[in-house]
């Protein structure tokens, strides 16, 4: 089982609607992702924390807001979005050690904006 | 910018034998590192194996090996004796430092069939 919990795992969402995306990790990780994966595609990043500084990929239109309660969390506030919204979205956490240390991935939650 | 390189959008095999994904990278950085991932039907990002750059030897991981060529700039993933569960997409990532923060670049992954 992956240690990066998303909920929720799928989500179907009318474009005039409001839901959160939610990203735990207890690992202790110093970084937190967020990722855009559209079918047969690469994920993408859209937003890092880490080091208690968000970091934003400036071509991520502003429907989309992350929040860090705490070091432990990630959520992805969604609003307004478009069909083309539609997509997997992968959370991820690093220790950010350095070397060899890879990104740990959620199960990624499915979102299907109608 | 760096950037990764995966010219086969899609590979078979057959059960049992060994297959090679390709991945070719560019950077400027004298100190990175390398990822290779699965990714099945599922979803989830499955880490495999690592590289990095000042590494003597190539990485392996149980059926998993990386066939590292510095010069080449190619970190190519050999899978021996593949399984049915090995179909899935695989993708090589480079991990990439940008104001103060660590992020992966992907390439744009081959689906891996195994056939029986």
């Amino acid at each position: 089982d992956t240690e990066v919990t998303q909920t929720p795992k799928h989500l179907v969402m009318g474009m005039t609607n409001k839901k959160s995306l939610k990203c735990e990790q207890h690992m202790g990780h110093r970084a937190m992702y967020w990722y855009k994966q559209k079918a047969k595609k690469p994920p993408e990043l859209m937003f890092v924390y880490s080091y208690e500084k968000l970091s934003i990929n400036e071509s991520v239109p502003s429907r989309f807001s992350p929040e860090c309660p705490n070091s432990s969390l990630l959520n992805l506030h969604l609003h307004a979005l478009q069909p083309e919204d539609s997509a997997l979205y992968l959370c991820a956490s690093s220790p950010l050690e350095g070397g060899g240390t890879e990104a740990f991935f959620g199960q990624g939650t499915r979102l299907t904006v109608v | 910018a760096q950037k990764i390189t995966q010219t086969q959008p899609g590979m078979f095999v057959q059960e049992k034998e060994a297959v090679t994904l390709d991945c070719t990278y560019d950077t400027s950085d004298p100190s990175y590192g390398l990822f290779w991932y699965k990714q099945p039907s599922s979803g989830e990002m499955i880490f495999l194996i690592y590289q990095g750059s000042y590494d003597q030897q190539n990485a392996t991981e149980g059926r998993y090996s990386l066939n590292f060529q510095k010069a080449r700039k190619s970190a190519n993933l050999v899978i021996s004796a593949s399984q049915l569960g090995d179909s899935a997409m695989y993708f090589c990532a480079m991990r990439e430092d940008s104001g103060g923060s660590e992020k992966l670049v992907f390439g744009k992954g081959t689906k891996l069939t195994v056939n029986p």
